[in-house]
């Protein structure tokens, strides 16, 4: 099937630790994009790649890190930099860079300090 | 600067019952678009349109319908004969074809529809 997938499902952190979600697109989409969710709230954009190499801050990217050296790869750092990290977070892709695409989701990681 | 208000946290029906999602937008920009998701509980965000801002013909597709009106910066949402199976999230989101921007969507805070049996 077609589509955006994200791993693992469910992840505990222990303080000052690393940890790196996953997230593989076989869309052939050139844009990706990680968001992060609280509750109650709307997304917010941490980090954005429009093509391959190549990355961009988003509006809250401090204590995070992202790579893109493939195409259908676009995994996500939450650094022990990262003052609060517990929080749902999904990653999404799009054709390209037109903001008239639509940007399709995956189904989402939830991350939890413990 | 960009902004989607939903104002309605939290709706609560009986099936059957029509509902209306309430989403305000702000922008700049004389081109941009519109869209809504529907966030399950299983987390997912499902598309559900794409509304570019030259269009503002009004869509229906099943029980579904949006209201489109730039006079009011407003993209509202309705549910027909609503269901149990609607029971979810819903977020609305504006992308703007200006500047930096790249396609990054801001969303609005969602309206939590709850519809009982």
């Amino acid at each position: 099937d077609g589509g955006i997938t994200q791993s693992p499902k469910y992840l505990f952190r222990k303080e000052g630790q690393n940890v790196t979600l996953s997230c593989e697109q076989n869309l052939n989409h050139d844009a990706m994009y990680w968001y992060r969710q609280d509750p109650g709230q709307g997304l917010r954009l941490i980090y954005y790649s429009q093509i391959v190499n190549d990355f961009q801050k988003g509006d809250i990217a401090e204590g995070y890190s992202v790579s893109r050296e493939k195409k259908e790869s676009f995994p996500l750092t939450v650094t022990s930099a990262q003052k609060n990290p517990t929080a749902f977070y999904l990653c999404a892709s799009s054709r390209d860079r037109d903001s008239g695409n639509t940007i399709y989701f995956g189904e989402g990681s939830w991350l939890t300090v413990v | 600067a960009q902004k989607v208000t939903q104002a309605q946290t939290e709706i609560s029906v009986v099936e059957k019952e029509d509902v209306t999602l309430d989403c305000v937008y702000e922008t700049r920009d004389t081109t941009y678009y519109l869209f809504w998701y529907k966030q399950p509980p299983s987390g997912e965000l499902v598309f559900l349109i794409r509304r570019n801002s030259f269009d503002e013909q009004n869509e229906i597709s099943g029980r579904y319908s949006w209201n489109f009106q730039k006079s009011t910066s407003s993209f509202n949402f309705t549910i027909t004969a609503s269901q149990v199976v609607d029971s979810a999230v819903y977020f609305c989101a504006l992308s703007d074809a200006g500047g930096t921007s790249y396609g990054k969507l801001t969303f609005g805070q969602g309206t939590i529809l709850t519809v009982h049996p």
